[in-house]
């Protein structure tokens, strides 16, 4: 049969407009949290990372905001540019033994409009 | 440019046949990952290696296998191909394994390889 592509959700923005993505995560055990940007035909690139003993980072015009109650992770772009169209990741590790597995979420495909 | 290199960056074979991947890592880093991204299931773990020793497993195939060699280079080994393993397969290098609550350290992404099965 004919395979089904994932369905990503989008968000559409105008440059100069804050940005807002989020991701739920599922695993309660998940102990460090890491948002990627994916361009077009190239490998993820790291954004920000967060520890789960920490509810909130900030980087440069990037801050993610970690909520464990509700296994919430959100990713804040200001400024929002054209350069920042993309596909974003949320990636957790699950701790233990797993010796650096991550685990990715489906994507969030962001397209700035200048 | 992350400093992980990956060839060939695309590779179009048959179904049935074997192809094996390359990557070299940031130089002085010591995990090598594999990652497979396709259409319909997203960017899915494979494995792990650290100084040339498996670490952890993911949802790779018997058919796949990978080693990392004592230059710390690894290649993923991809044999009895199938139309569904057509994908981008990543590579990403990271200074050090994770030990419980250790250090984090990020990963570092390749340019990945395109893999076409006809």
């Amino acid at each position: 049969g004919e395979s089904v592509g994932l369905h990503l959700p989008t968000l559409s923005v105008q440059e100069g407009d804050n940005s807002i993505i989020n991701c739920a995560y599922s695993n309660s055990a998940s102990d460090y949290f890491i948002w990627y940007k994916q361009e077009s035909g190239k490998g993820p690139q790291f954004i920000i990372d967060i520890r789960s003993n920490m509810d909130k980072r900030q980087g440069q015009r990037v801050t993610v905001l970690l909520n464990k109650t509700v296994k919430h992770l959100s990713l804040q772009i200001a400024a929002t540019q054209p350069g920042d169209s993309a596909v974003y990741f949320c990636a957790e590790k699950v701790g233990g033994t797993s010796y650096g597995k991550l685990t990715f979420g489906q994507g969030t495909i962001l397209t700035v409009h200048p | 440019d992350s400093g992980v290199t990956q060839t060939p960056k695309h590779l179009i074979t048959a179904t049935g046949q074997r192809v094996t991947l390359r990557c070299s890592p940031r130089s002085g880093d010591l995990s090598v990952y594999w990652y497979q991204q396709s259409l319909d299931q997203g960017l899915q773990f494979l494995i792990q290696y650290y100084n040339g020793e498996e670490r952890a497993k993911g949802n790779i195939l018997e058919r796949f296998s990978a080693q990392q060699f004592p230059d710390l280079h690894s290649e993923l080994n991809l044999s009895s191909l199938e139309l569904g393993d057509s994908a981008l397969y990543f590579c990403a290098s990271s200074p050090r394994t994770l030990t419980g609550t250790g250090t984090y350290n990020e990963q570092f992404f390749g340019p990945g390889t395109r893999l076409t099965v006809l």
